[in-house]
């Protein structure tokens, strides 16, 4: 297994135009997460799945976004009609069920998604 | 007010210095307290974390928690050019699921 996969690395788009991500987190992990990056901040919570289950979703994911996990394995994140202010780093992170021994719920992350809307 | 406040920096050492990399928090329910590095244009990697209080240590990088004060450190003994990147501190509830983080300190280590 080689970590988080993300793809593509890079997505340049027209405002208005849709525009999709693929994670593929660590095998063994079943809960997968969306983060959205953007320049001089730390990365902000977007979504949260547990297998295929999405339990929760953040504010900050309006209704232009939605996110599925179909069958727990890799998941996808679209944006329709995007907007400027779309434009940032969308990180997928992944990690084991129950934590670990201590219950840390350790994250890792793939190398990020960055959309850049024209 | 942010949950997590972190000096977005840039900080500039030289090498062998010891750097100092500070957060504090709001949230008296955070549990876990992470430190990740992130290179440019990377996604952010864990260096080490800490369970409540108390301090933990991992080669040339030491965590330490006050919870009192709602403060963590991260300190960097003999910092190298390639420590360069941006830190984050990151908490987490126990048993929760959402990590929140700071805005991350930009550090360069100069040769």
């Amino acid at each position: 297994d080689t970590g988080v996969s993300q793809d593509p690395r890079h997505k340049i788009t027209k405002r208005g135009q849709n525009v999709t991500f693929r994670c593929d987190p660590i095998s063994e992990h079943n809960r997968l997460y969306w983060y959205r990056q953007t320049l001089g901040q730390g990365p902000e919570f977007l979504t949260y799945f547990q297998n295929e289950a999405q339990l929760e979703k953040s504010r900050l994911l309006s209704d232009r976004f939605s996110a599925e996990r179909p069958k727990g394995s890799f998941s996808t994140l679209e944006i329709q009609r995007t907007e400027q202010g779309d434009s940032a780093m969308y990180l997928c992170a992944s990690s084991p069920p129950q934590g670990l021994s201590d219950g840390a719920n350790v994250l890792t992350f793939g190398a990020g998604s960055r959309l850049t809307v024209l | 007010q942010k949950e997590v406040e972190q000096d977005p920096g840039p900080l500039s050492v030289p090498e062998g210095a010891i750097v100092s990399l500070n957060c504090t928090y709001s949230n008296s329910a955070f549990q876990y307290f992470m430190w990740y590095r992130q290179y440019s244009r990377k996604g952010p990697e864990l260096l080490m974390y800490t369970y409540s209080s108390g301090n933990k240590e991992d080669g040339r990088f030491t965590a330490q928690v006050d919870k009192s004060s709602k403060y963590i450190s991260l300190f960097i003994r003999d910092s190298q050019p390639s420590d360069s990147a941006t830190y984050l501190c990151a908490m987490s509830e126990s048993g929760g699921f959402k990590t929140i983080f700071g805005a991350g300190t930009r550090l360069f280590v100069k040769a």
